[in-house]
């Protein structure tokens, strides 16, 4: 059965520290692996990656993605209060290419 | 501006009854999708649409129902069959062209049980 697991599944750090969230998977036909930010409501999407040890970056946020030991890791540096919400990891696998969700990483940033 | 709208903001459904979640997008895309989110739990994909007129079961659509006759609109009915639908429903939508790609969501539904 494809899945995906995210941890931690939550995380408290203070403003200024980065912090690393994980995203492992274990799916057939993999085709890309997306990271979604959820603040109250809506994910809001953030990278898509498809191709192993290129770094996508926006900001004080980057990913990488690791075809070979299949997981992805996404980095916040200098965190603000803003940043605290849901970050949720999908990947687009199986024979009709449906997303497939982690259950999310909770962080909150303290001031 | 485009984007996908949902509502209502918050639904109350009666025991035996049948509710109706509208989804409505201006992306001109193709596909469009209906997710239940759960706490502590990752987005399950309830139905999905990749063309007018057609639609698919995703992973737990049992107790739920969609249509598709417009290519802006992909509203969610939630049956009595559904015997535990409380939840935040999420709709979103994308490009498709072969795969779903980025997906872009709706500031979602919380259905709450009378």
């Amino acid at each position: 059965e494809d899945k995906v697991v995210q941890s931690p599944l939550s995380l408290v750090v203070h403003e200024g520290d980065t912090v690393t969230l994980n995203c492992s998977y274990e799916v057939t036909n993999f085709r890309s692996l997306l990271w979604y930010k959820q603040e109250k409501k809506a994910p809001t999407f953030l990278f898509m990656l498809t191709s192993s040890g290129i770094e996508k970056k926006s900001g004080r946020l980057s990913s990488i993605l690791d075809k070979k030991e299949l997981f992805s890791i996404l980095n916040i540096t200098a965190t603000q209060t803003g940043d605290s919400a849901v970050y949720l990891c999908a990947v687009e696998a199986g024979s009709n290419y449906q997303l497939i969700w982690g259950a999310g990483t909770k962080l909150i940033i303290k001031p | 501006d485009g984007g996908i709208t949902q509502s209502p903001k918050y639904l109350f459904r009666k025991e035996g009854q049948n509710v109706t979640l509208s989804c409505e997008q201006n992306l001109n895309h193709d596909a469009m999708y209906w997710y239940r989110q759960d706490p502590g739990q990752g987005l399950r994909l309830i139905y999905y649409s990749q063309i007018v007129n057609d639609f698919q079961k995703g992973d737990i659509a049992e107790g739920y129902s969609v249509s598709r006759e417009k290519k802006e609109s992909f509203p969610l009915t939630v049956t009595s069959a559904q015997k535990n639908p409380t939840a935040f429903y999420l709709c979103a939508s994308s490009i498709w062209d072969g795969s779903p790609g980025t997906q872009y969501f709706g500031p979602g539904t919380r259905l709450l049980v009378l």
